[in-house]
């Protein structure tokens, strides 16, 4: 079975540039998260959506970062303008469900490095 | 508020013998699972286990096994076995039936095997 996709799998660009990141959730999956990974400040939830609709976004650090999801299939997290102290690994996870058994099954990551 | 504390920054074991990653977590959420993570250098997410608060037995998944202590708040992973390609950084995480579909991390133990 198809895990998680995510691409790129890394992505090197100037600050300034705008990145977008792109995550296709398992299959039958209703429920799909962003993360973000940095030494300093561990594994952060930035998103997560249900069903394609956003429910928690206060971990979005701010305005420049925006996430959609516009099928059940496609989910895209987009920093405009890009700033060096964004890179950091980010993580796609999608479960089935949210309950407290249900574990969130990641994708292999974006590396991003903004120069 | 929830949180999850892993102590050792970082762990040695001998190939061939067990280890114990240490995992204590705080929530007041009535029910709640318990998750481990590998994340090898390769740097991908790889679900391990799980324990559920009301789970009567300690879980067990091939050669992981959970040391779920709840009125300590511990959940432990036990390594039995412990093979060269083990080494990696082990995460501890919780979610609470009061927090959506939120998972919180622990900071990680990064484990060395040694031949």
């Amino acid at each position: 079975d198809a895990g998680v996709i995510q691409s790129p799998r890394h992505e090197v660009t100037e600050m300034g540039q705008e990145v977008t990141l792109r995550c296709k959730p398992i299959s039958g999956h209703d429920y799909l998260f962003w993360y973000r990974q940095t030494m300093m400040r561990g594994l952060e939830l930035l998103i997560y959506f249900n069903n394609n609709v956003p429910i928690d976004d206060s971990g979005m650090p701010e305005d420049r970062f925006s996430a959609k999801m516009p099928n059940a299939s496609f989910s895209t997290l987009k920093i405009q303008p890009s700033e060096p102290r964004d890179s950091a690994v980010y993580f796609c996870a999608s479960s089935l469900g949210t309950g407290i058994h249900q574990p969130q099954h990641f994708g292999d990551g974006t590396r991003l490095s903004i120069l | 508020a929830q949180k999850i504390t892993q102590t050792q920054p970082g762990m040695f074991v001998q190939e061939k013998e067990a280890v114990t990653l240490d995992c204590t977590y705080d929530t007041s959420d009535p029910s709640y699972g318990l998750f481990w993570y590998k994340q090898p250098s390769s740097g991908e997410m790889i679900f391990l286990i799980y324990q559920g608060s009301y789970d009567q037995q300690n879980a067990t998944e091939g050669r992981y096994s959970l040391n779920f202590q709840k009125a300590r708040k511990s959940a432990n992973l036990v390594i039995s076995a412990s093979q060269l390609g083990d080494s990696a950084m082990y995460f501890c995480a919780m979610r609470g039936d009061n927090q959506g579909g939120k998972l919180i991390f622990g900071q990680g133990t990064e484990l060395s095997v040694k031949p």
